[in-house]
């Protein structure tokens, strides 16, 4: 199966700094690239997906960029708020995929 | 939008009662839906697969007699968890996905904590 790892564990920002998480995978199959949001209490939320055949994708303060042949993937926020604290996953996969998540990273941005 | 229901958010049980989570999908079909557990400040942990129709695919070292799922149509997955106990206490929430989609779109619900005192 997929062997699926994020860092940093912990991520502590002021608010407006930018932030990036890493999603490192062992399948190179893997063609579908997702990060989740998980808030306290709450199921995790789809944030943004790219797939294979896209090396970036942006939708406002957020971005995933995809290294295929180093197989990781990361999650770009810029201009933190408060609101972007959270709890978040990667979740790489294939065709007939399973959401697999990583450990999680912590996001913590500071007023 | 693709939208999940988990009911309830909380329970609360006595040790050797039984528990059920329904986990709807409000706005589609879904033929298979997942349920994940997930520990304090850990990550979810796939529990089994919910197949419309059919028994659930289990994943391994999860109980099957523990934790019982039907999927009895196309828009309700039910999980119980049977003679509940203590370290059963944990967030579970359901997955689900269009039926027969190709494009890996999952919506999860917003989870139940259970706690078995």
């Amino acid at each position: 199966g997929e062997n699926v790892e994020q860092h940093p564990s912990t991520l502590s920002v002021q608010e407006g700094d930018s932030a990036v998480i890493k999603c490192t995978y062992s399948d190179s199959a893997s063609n579908y690239f997702p990060w989740y949001k998980q808030e306290l209490g709450k199921g995790p939320q789809l944030i943004i997906d790219i797939r294979s055949n896209v090396g970036e994708k942006k939708d406002q303060r957020i971005a995933v960029t995809l290294n295929k042949t180093a197989k990781h993937f990361s999650l770009h926020i810029t201009e933190t708020q408060p609101e972007d604290s959270a709890v978040y996953f990667c979740a790489p996969g294939k065709d007939g995929y399973i959401p697999t998540f990583g450990r999680g990273t912590s996001l913590i941005v500071h007023p | 939008g693709a939208v999940v229901s988990q009911h309830p958010s909380r329970v609360i049980c006595k040790s050797g009662t039984s528990v059920k989570i329904e986990c709807r999908s409000l706005d589609f079909q879904a033929t298979t839906m997942f349920w994940y557990r997930q520990f304090p400040k850990q990550s979810l942990m796939l529990m089994a697969t919910s197949n419309e129709g059919s028994k659930a695919t289990y994943e391994q070292g999860v109980e099957k007699d523990k934790f019982l799922i039907n999927h009895a149509s196309l828009t309700l997955s039910t999980l119980t968890v049977t003679s509940a106990h203590p370290e059963d206490s944990s967030f579970y929430i359901c997955s689900a996905s269009l039926a027969g989609a190709l494009n890996y779109g999952y919506t999860f619900g917003s989870g139940t904590r259970l706690t078995v005192v």
